[in-house]
């Protein structure tokens, strides 16, 4: 019965490579989010995503694309990777407006 | 652009005994949400207490309270009887009320170690 799945949980590879971090929740919630948390255990937003729109952090390199294949999933794919993409990645859904909860994180390594 | 402070990068508790950690943040906004998440080693982020900017009364949640100054836009935690469980990191975040972009501003955390 979790809330908030994220899948692989760790992901090794190598520079270049590209892959893809699935999240799906089964809380009914109609917005999902991305938070990199980097080395130093900061988190910030990457994007946000409901079924009417799609906002995503200037910061973050076009590499990096949300695909929503239904309202339950919000994938992360990542092209060309880069020794800097290393870091947790979380997935967290919400209503909109409301408290979010996070899934487990996928610890990115890039090598 | 929304910014929340955590000033204490570590703090430590004897077990049982009661600590506060603090934030405080800045924002131009009248209505918003302040939040406590903890991610304990697991990595888990796990909310802990959520504030509506609009209530004045405190939150609380078991051990859990924090203390709410709108005015000075301070947002601090206590956590009462200080258990082993408690050792994490603790994550203030604030979020703007309504619209579409519901995202989290988090501060940069406090290692809260709990000593037996």
């Amino acid at each position: 019965d979790t809330a908030v799945s994220q899948t692989p949980k760790y992901l090794v590879t190598q520079m270049g490579n590209d892959k893809s971090i699935k999240c799906e929740q089964n809380l009914g919630h109609d917005t999902m989010y991305w938070y990199k948390q980097d080395s130093k255990k900061f988190l910030k937003i990457m994007f946000s995503y409901n079924n009417k729109e799609l906002i995503i952090n200037e910061t973050v390199p076009n590499r990096f694309s949300p695909k929503s294949p239904d309202k339950a999933h919000l994938n992360l794919h990542i092209n060309s990777l880069e020794l800097g993409d290393s870091a947790v990645y979380f997935c967290a859904s919400s209503r909109q407006g409301y408290e979010q909860y996070f899934g487990p994180g996928t610890r990115l390594t890039v090598t | 652009a929304q910014t929340v402070t955590q000033s204490q990068p570590e703090m430590s508790v004897q077990e049982a005994e009661t600590v506060t950690l603090s934030c405080t943040y800045d924002t131009s906004e009248n209505n918003y949400y302040l939040f406590w998440y903890k991610q304990p080693p697991s990595r888990q982020m796990i909310l802990v207490i959520r504030q509506e900017a609009y209530k004045q009364q405190n939150a609380t949640e078991n051990r859990f309270s924090v203390n709410f100054q709108k005015a000075a836009k301070s947002f601090s935690l206590k956590i009462s009887d200080s258990q082993l469980g408690d050792t994490a990191m603790y994550f203030c975040a604030f979020m703007k009320y309504g619209g579409s972009q519901g995202n989290l501003i988090f501060g940069k955390g406090t290692k809260l170690s709990v000593k037996p």
